[in-house]
């Protein structure tokens, strides 16, 4: 039972333009979320959160925001740039416990 | 801050040996750990969560006799995969929370690409 869905198992993107990765998910007990980068043969490293009891977190070029009603959280980030190229992981938990629950990845192109 | 370090970052063994994996966290204490594994362009599934001194709370499926962890120090936690066979052969990646900062906030090492043969 896959309780985070990434449903884009890639994108691709121009330099400058807008990437948004969009992240859905099933338990309604969730009530912080995460954003992580990896690359290949990295660990994944914590870009971005939001907690349920914001819609909107903004961190310079990366925006997170959650949409709780229709379970759907997205990022956003721009302008996009080379470095971005990874493959992102949207993460759920429920608070008070420490797991954090995966989604199954975006791979992110960024176009010169 | 808060770099944590795994070794090795690859290895080739033979069907049958053990492989044990190691999880440092560099400059924060850890009093919690987590082992994850990654197949090819799949999500990272949970395998166990480690605590300073006591056992491990494995998740549902993951063979706890085959996945030994062991957590002595609040710097280091250890996974051994026992009889190591080729489905085992996966990334394996470990995190740390660092009790001093927001919850929730794992820190990941760079993970082990183990290849069984």
């Amino acid at each position: 039972d896959q309780q985070v869905k990434q449903n884009s198992p890639s994108l691709s993107v121009q330099e400058g333009r807008i990437s948004i990765l969009n992240c859905d998910y099933t338990n309604s007990m969730f009530d912080y979320f995460l954003w992580y980068k990896k690359y290949p043969a990295e660990g994944p490293t914590f870009l971005i959160s939001i907690s349920s009891i914001k819609d909107k977190n903004e961190d310079g070029r990366f925006t997170v925001s959650l949409n709780k009603s229709a379970k759907h959280l997205s990022l956003h980030i721009v302008p996009s740039q080379p470095g971005d190229s990874a493959v992102y992981f949207c993460a759920a938990s429920i608070q008070g416990a420490q797991k954090l629950v995966f989604g199954q990845g975006t791979r992110l192109t960024i176009n010169p | 801050g808060a770099v944590v370090s795994q070794h090795p970052s690859w290895v080739i063994c033979k069907s049958g040996t053990s492989v044990k994996i190691e999880c440092r966290s560099l400059d924060f204490q850890a009093t919690t750990m987590f082992w994850y594994r990654q197949f090819p362009k799949q999500s990272l599934m949970l395998m166990a969560t480690s605590n300073e001194g006591s056992k491990a709370t494995y998740e549902q499926g993951v063979e706890k006799d085959k996945f030994l962890i062991n957590h002595a120090s609040l710097t280091l936690s250890t996974l051994t995969v026992t009889s190591a066979h080729p489905e085992d052969s996966s990334f394996y990646i470990c995190s740390a929370l660092d009790g001093g900062s927001s919850y929730n906030e794992q820190f990941f090492g760079p993970g082990t690409r183990l290849t069984v043969l």
